[in-house]
Protein backbone atom coordinates (compact mmCIF):
# COMPACT_ATOMS: atom_id res chain seq x y z
CA UNK A 1 0.00 0.00 0.00
CA UNK A 2 0.61 3.85 -0.08
CA UNK A 3 2.75 5.18 2.74
CA UNK A 4 4.86 8.92 3.60
CA UNK A 5 7.30 9.31 6.06
CA UNK A 6 8.04 12.69 7.30
CA UNK A 7 11.07 13.69 9.70
CA UNK A 8 10.31 13.69 13.24
CA UNK A 9 9.28 17.17 14.54
CA UNK A 10 8.72 19.36 16.23
CA UNK A 11 11.47 22.13 14.45
CA UNK A 12 12.50 25.18 15.84
CA UNK A 13 14.33 27.46 13.95
CA UNK A 14 15.05 31.34 14.37
CA UNK A 15 13.95 33.67 11.45
CA UNK A 16 16.09 34.08 7.82
CA UNK A 17 17.05 30.18 9.03
CA UNK A 18 17.23 27.57 6.10
CA UNK A 19 14.28 25.11 6.66
CA UNK A 20 14.25 21.43 5.53
CA UNK A 21 11.71 18.92 5.93
CA UNK A 22 12.23 15.75 4.86
CA UNK A 23 9.41 13.72 2.68
CA UNK A 24 10.21 10.01 1.77
CA UNK A 25 6.75 8.00 0.32
CA UNK A 26 6.29 4.17 -0.78
CA UNK A 27 4.13 3.92 -3.30
CA UNK A 28 3.10 1.50 -6.62
CA UNK A 29 3.30 3.30 -9.99
CA UNK A 30 3.35 6.85 -10.43
CA UNK A 31 1.86 9.53 -7.68
CA UNK A 32 1.18 12.84 -7.45
CA UNK A 33 3.10 14.93 -4.33
CA UNK A 34 1.93 17.44 -2.56
CA UNK A 35 3.04 19.26 0.70
CA UNK A 36 0.35 21.13 2.49
CA UNK A 37 0.51 23.57 5.40
CA UNK A 38 -1.94 23.99 8.27
CA UNK A 39 -2.05 27.31 10.63
CA UNK A 40 -3.38 26.82 14.24
CA UNK A 41 -7.06 26.41 14.39
CA UNK A 42 -7.49 26.07 10.81
CA UNK A 43 -7.85 23.67 7.61
CA UNK A 44 -5.17 22.64 5.57
CA UNK A 45 -4.10 24.98 2.76
CA UNK A 46 -2.27 23.01 -0.57
CA UNK A 47 1.02 24.88 -0.45
CA UNK A 48 2.58 23.14 -3.42
CA UNK A 49 2.94 19.74 -5.39
CA UNK A 50 4.60 18.04 -8.30
CA UNK A 51 3.16 15.40 -10.74
CA UNK A 52 5.75 13.49 -11.93
CA UNK A 53 9.39 12.98 -11.36
CA UNK A 54 11.87 15.57 -11.57
CA UNK A 55 9.10 18.43 -11.08
CA UNK A 56 9.68 21.14 -9.03
CA UNK A 57 7.10 22.54 -6.83
CA UNK A 58 7.06 26.32 -5.79
CA UNK A 59 5.15 28.90 -3.49
CA UNK A 60 5.72 31.87 -0.99
CA UNK A 61 9.67 30.88 -1.07
CA UNK A 62 9.01 27.05 -0.33
CA UNK A 63 10.27 24.13 -3.01
CA UNK A 64 10.11 21.16 -3.13
CA UNK A 65 11.53 18.74 -5.91
CA UNK A 66 10.15 14.95 -6.75
CA UNK A 67 12.67 12.37 -6.45
CA UNK A 68 12.23 9.22 -7.75
CA UNK A 69 15.19 7.55 -7.86
CA UNK A 70 14.74 8.42 -3.63
CA UNK A 71 11.14 8.74 -3.27
CA UNK A 72 11.78 11.44 -1.76
CA UNK A 73 9.78 14.94 -1.86
CA UNK A 74 11.82 17.09 0.53
CA UNK A 75 10.36 20.79 1.65
CA UNK A 76 12.99 23.66 1.50
CA UNK A 77 12.69 27.05 2.25
CA UNK A 78 15.94 29.65 2.13
CA UNK A 79 14.86 31.89 5.23
CA UNK A 80 12.07 31.04 7.07
CA UNK A 81 9.86 33.84 8.99
CA UNK A 82 8.00 33.82 11.66
CA UNK A 83 4.53 33.61 9.78
CA UNK A 84 5.76 30.19 8.34
CA UNK A 85 5.32 29.01 11.98
CA UNK A 86 2.69 26.20 11.11
CA UNK A 87 2.57 21.72 10.65
CA UNK A 88 3.40 20.74 7.36
CA UNK A 89 1.99 17.99 5.52
CA UNK A 90 3.38 15.45 3.06
CA UNK A 91 1.11 14.07 1.00
CA UNK A 92 0.40 11.67 -2.06
CA UNK A 93 -2.03 10.57 -4.45
CA UNK A 94 -2.08 7.74 -6.51
CA UNK A 95 -4.18 8.09 -9.34
CA UNK A 96 -5.81 5.15 -11.19
CA UNK A 97 -7.53 1.72 -9.90
CA UNK A 98 -9.41 1.92 -6.74
CA UNK A 99 -7.45 4.60 -4.83
CA UNK A 100 -8.04 7.38 -7.15
CA UNK A 101 -8.64 10.58 -5.54
CA UNK A 102 -7.92 9.65 -2.04
CA UNK A 103 -4.71 11.26 -0.38
CA UNK A 104 -2.13 9.76 1.84
CA UNK A 105 -0.64 11.24 4.19
CA UNK A 106 2.37 11.40 6.63
CA UNK A 107 2.20 12.42 10.05
CA UNK A 108 3.05 16.25 9.79
CA UNK A 109 6.09 18.26 11.10
CA UNK A 110 5.37 21.34 13.54
CA UNK A 111 7.63 23.99 12.67
CA UNK A 112 7.85 27.03 14.73
CA UNK A 113 10.32 29.99 14.33
CA UNK A 114 11.08 32.41 16.72
CA UNK A 115 12.44 36.30 15.87
CA UNK B 1 -16.26 33.65 -2.81
CA UNK B 2 -16.18 29.76 -3.24
CA UNK B 3 -14.91 27.72 -0.91
CA UNK B 4 -15.95 25.21 1.58
CA UNK B 5 -17.81 25.72 4.97
CA UNK B 6 -17.66 23.37 7.97
CA UNK B 7 -20.16 23.92 10.80
CA UNK B 8 -20.09 23.82 13.84
CA UNK B 9 -16.46 24.83 14.58
CA UNK B 10 -16.94 22.98 18.12
CA UNK B 11 -19.42 20.11 18.67
CA UNK B 12 -19.74 18.71 22.03
CA UNK B 13 -21.30 15.16 22.25
CA UNK B 14 -22.85 13.17 24.64
CA UNK B 15 -22.64 9.38 25.91
CA UNK B 16 -24.56 7.61 23.67
CA UNK B 17 -25.64 10.37 21.11
CA UNK B 18 -25.10 10.73 17.39
CA UNK B 19 -23.73 13.69 16.27
CA UNK B 20 -23.92 15.45 12.76
CA UNK B 21 -21.22 17.84 10.89
CA UNK B 22 -21.95 19.59 8.22
CA UNK B 23 -19.46 20.06 5.00
CA UNK B 24 -20.93 22.48 2.62
CA UNK B 25 -18.85 23.43 -1.10
CA UNK B 26 -19.29 25.71 -3.58
CA UNK B 27 -16.74 24.78 -5.91
CA UNK B 28 -19.03 22.72 -7.75
CA UNK B 29 -16.84 19.78 -7.31
CA UNK B 30 -18.01 16.12 -7.99
CA UNK B 31 -15.42 14.36 -5.06
CA UNK B 32 -15.64 15.18 -1.41
CA UNK B 33 -13.91 13.40 1.51
CA UNK B 34 -13.87 12.92 5.50
CA UNK B 35 -10.39 13.12 7.25
CA UNK B 36 -10.31 12.88 10.93
CA UNK B 37 -6.94 14.47 12.46
CA UNK B 38 -5.65 12.99 15.55
CA UNK B 39 -2.14 14.87 17.32
CA UNK B 40 0.93 13.18 16.04
CA UNK B 41 -0.93 10.61 13.41
CA UNK B 42 -1.47 13.09 10.26
CA UNK B 43 -4.91 12.65 8.78
CA UNK B 44 -7.11 9.61 7.72
CA UNK B 45 -9.90 9.09 5.63
CA UNK B 46 -13.01 8.45 6.77
CA UNK B 47 -15.51 8.12 3.71
CA UNK B 48 -15.30 9.52 0.38
CA UNK B 49 -18.04 10.36 -2.46
CA UNK B 50 -17.00 10.66 -6.23
CA UNK B 51 -20.77 11.34 -7.28
CA UNK B 52 -24.25 12.24 -5.71
CA UNK B 53 -26.00 9.46 -3.88
CA UNK B 54 -23.01 7.46 -4.19
CA UNK B 55 -19.78 7.24 -1.64
CA UNK B 56 -17.14 4.80 -0.18
CA UNK B 57 -15.78 3.75 2.92
CA UNK B 58 -11.83 4.85 3.68
CA UNK B 59 -9.54 3.43 6.35
CA UNK B 60 -11.51 3.86 9.40
CA UNK B 61 -14.87 3.79 8.64
CA UNK B 62 -16.67 2.52 11.95
CA UNK B 63 -18.45 4.43 13.79
CA UNK B 64 -19.41 6.66 11.28
CA UNK B 65 -22.09 7.26 8.31
CA UNK B 66 -22.77 9.59 5.11
CA UNK B 67 -24.71 10.65 2.82
CA UNK B 68 -24.38 12.55 -0.07
CA UNK B 69 -27.95 13.59 -1.41
CA UNK B 70 -26.78 17.24 -3.37
CA UNK B 71 -23.19 17.47 -4.74
CA UNK B 72 -22.92 20.35 -2.49
CA UNK B 73 -23.39 18.53 0.63
CA UNK B 74 -21.54 16.04 2.54
CA UNK B 75 -22.75 15.25 6.20
CA UNK B 76 -20.70 13.40 8.64
CA UNK B 77 -22.52 11.29 11.31
CA UNK B 78 -20.66 10.32 14.01
CA UNK B 79 -22.30 7.35 15.67
CA UNK B 80 -22.86 6.43 19.45
CA UNK B 81 -20.84 2.98 17.77
CA UNK B 82 -17.76 5.53 17.54
CA UNK B 83 -16.09 5.12 21.34
CA UNK B 84 -13.21 7.53 20.80
CA UNK B 85 -14.68 10.65 18.91
CA UNK B 86 -12.60 13.13 19.95
CA UNK B 87 -10.65 14.36 17.30
CA UNK B 88 -10.63 17.55 14.65
CA UNK B 89 -12.30 16.54 11.51
CA UNK B 90 -11.44 18.02 8.46
CA UNK B 91 -13.73 18.00 4.75
CA UNK B 92 -12.24 17.91 1.44
CA UNK B 93 -13.19 18.14 -2.09
CA UNK B 94 -12.16 17.89 -5.42
CA UNK B 95 -12.77 18.33 -9.68
CA UNK B 96 -13.37 14.81 -11.10
CA UNK B 97 -10.47 13.88 -12.85
CA UNK B 98 -8.39 16.20 -10.14
CA UNK B 99 -5.97 14.72 -7.74
CA UNK B 100 -5.68 18.33 -5.70
CA UNK B 101 -7.81 18.83 -2.51
CA UNK B 102 -9.05 22.00 -1.14
CA UNK B 103 -9.93 21.48 2.72
CA UNK B 104 -12.45 23.17 4.67
CA UNK B 105 -11.77 24.92 8.34
CA UNK B 106 -12.58 21.74 10.30
CA UNK B 107 -14.88 20.73 13.39
CA UNK B 108 -13.26 20.03 16.85
CA UNK B 109 -15.57 17.49 18.56
CA UNK B 110 -15.08 16.91 22.37
CA UNK B 111 -17.19 14.20 24.38
CA UNK B 112 -18.56 15.33 27.39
Amino acid sequence: GNSVTQMEGPVTLSEEAFLTINCTYTATGYPSLFWYVQYPGEGLQLLLKATKADDKGSNKGFEATYRKETTSFHLEKGSVQVSDSAVYFCALSNAGGTSYGKLTFGQGTILTVHP
Amino acid sequence: DGGITQSPKYLFRKEGQNVTLSCEQNLNHDAMYWYRQDPGQGLRLIYYSQIVNDFQKGDIAEGYSVSREKKESFPLTVTSAQKNPTAFYLCASSMSGEETQYFGPGTRLLVL
